[in-house]
């Protein structure tokens, strides 16, 4: 079936960048997305990318789309504390309408 | 942005009661709403797709009897656990598409946790 696979954890020092990738296994996949999650809460959509583009940049947010080897990246400039959560990648399904296929979630840890 | 609410935001209940969660799109008319369960520490797994006025449509593995889900409105839809059991406790986060946003961005309602005793 429908797969999106991410890392599990990722820790980084306050002030640099973070880095989160994800792939995924439709290739029809029309939009692809970036969500938050912090403790407790529900999820909070970041970003997201259509499948024709390479690129995406929303002020420290940069997504990047490899749609050959169905890759994805969500690079976090300048991380802040604030920024440790659990970040999501999904990307619609296409044998569904507007039905999303999650990833497991990356943990991002931010330290002084 | 568009906003989604839900009710109760966490809920205790005894086993073999019925506990009903809502979903509200409080500032738009969602022509589809979507239930997913998140166990500790996992990801969303969708649960169901619910279109306002028709019957929904579940994920395999998800017993219809046992979670019963009602759209009657565009703005509202409701998740009903029927004869909780302990194994039932997780979170339960609902999601509502609006008809005219193009992305088919799905917007979060900050979720409802369940424990069953």
């Amino acid at each position: 079936g429908e797969d999106v696979e991410q890392s599990l954890f990722l820790s980084v020092r306050e002030g640099d960048s973070s880095v989160i990738n994800c792939t995924y296994t439709d290739s029809s996949s029309t939009y692809l997305y970036w969500y938050k999650q912090e403790p407790g809460a529900g999820l909070q959509l970041l970003t997201y990318i259509f499948s024709n583009m390479d690129m995406k940049q929303d002020q420290r947010l940069t997504v990047l789309l490899n749609k050959k080897d169905k890759h994805l990246s969500l690079r976090i400039a300048d991380t802040q504390t604030g920024d440790s959560a659990i970040y999501f990648c999904a990307a619609t399904f296409s044998g569904g309408y507007n039905k999303l296929i999650f990833g497991a979630g990356t943990r991002l840890a931010v330290h002084p | 942005g568009a906003v989604v609410s839900q009710h109760p935001s966490w809920v205790i209940c005894k086993s073999g009661t019925s506990v009903k969660i809502e979903c509200r799109s409080l500032d738009f008319q969602a022509t589809t709403m979507f239930w997913y369960r998140q166990f500790p520490k996992q990801s969303l797994m969708l649960m169901a797709t619910s279109n306002e006025g028709s019957k929904a449509t579940y994920e395999q593995g998800v017993e219809k009897d046992k979670f019963l889900i009602n759209h009657a409105s565009l703005t509202l839809s409701t998740l009903t656990v029927t004869s909780a059991h302990p194994e039932d406790s997780s979170f339960y986060i609902c999601s509502a598409i609006f008809s005219r946003h193009g992305t088919g961005e799905q917007f979060f309602g900050p979720g409802t946790r369940l424990t069953v005793l």
